[in-house]
């Protein structure tokens, strides 16, 4: 079965800073791969996906990430942390083909220090 | 065009009692699914609904339950509430559930306090 796993509950960086969030995910077939923003009070919005068109993969607001078969991991950067990126962050693996149901990691609380 | 819209936004209940959220997709949109947000538990996927059918369900027990309208709107419905109900109920929405890699957009949520 499909699933992800998020290293670090809680994640603190200076402003200015690199993010790095980290997520290995297992999964039997080629995988579609999702992370996911959560700021206070709303619903998740999408930062970028993975669906095998390039390895490494932009996203909105300056985030990337790179799929490493090899090490089964898809971690997202940033190379300089902003006081607005303070927020929840969900990896998420597409169990079929396309987004019908996506298992999610258990989140990573990303903290600006200013 | 507006996005995925959910009501209400919050809502307390007692145990025992039964609760009905709606969801409204973005236009155009025909697949709609459902999460439950837990501390404890993180993201679980509900169930998932197209054209009227529902499609996947997750592993929740059967006081959980949904439909979808014709229209595309969605709602769950929870019976017999227990404390451990409490969380924020999200739902999302695709164009169709094609096999594509179409993203799931996500409403704010509703947050559901069981006391």
């Amino acid at each position: 079965a499909q699933s992800v796993t998020q290293l670090g509950s809680h994640v603190s960086v200076s402003e200015g800073a690199l993010v790095l969030l980290r997520c290995n995910y297992s999964s039997s077939v080629p995988p579609y791969l999702f992370w996911y923003v959560q700021y206070p009070n709303q619903g998740l919005q999408l930062l970028l996906k993975y669906t095998s068109a390039a390895t490494l993969v932009k996203g909105i607001n300056g985030f990337e990430a790179e799929f490493k078969k090899s090490e089964t991991s898809f971690h997202l950067t940033k190379p300089s942390a902003h006081m607005s990126d303070a927020a929840e962050y969900f990896c998420a693996v597409s169990v079929s083909q396309g987004a019908q149901k996506l298992v999610f990691g258990q989140g990573t609380r990303l903290t600006i220090n200013p | 065009k507006a996005g995925v819209t959910q009501t209400p936004r919050y809502l307390i209940k007692t145990r025992g009692q039964q609760v009905t959220l709606s969801c409204s997709p973005i236009s155009g949109h025909r697949s709609v699914s459902w999460y439950q947000q837990t501390p404890g538990q993180g993201l679980q996927f509900l169930f998932e609904y197209f054209s009227e059918t529902q499609r996947n369900k997750g592993n929740f027990p059967g006081r959980f339950s949904g439909r979808q309208f014709s229209n595309s709107r969605s709602e769950m419905n929870v019976s017999t509430l227990e404390l451990g109900d409490s969380a924020l109920y999200l739902c999302a929405s695709m164009p169709s559930p094609s096999g594509s890699t179409d993203t799931q957009y996500f409403g704010p949520g509703t947050r559901l306090t069981v006391l």
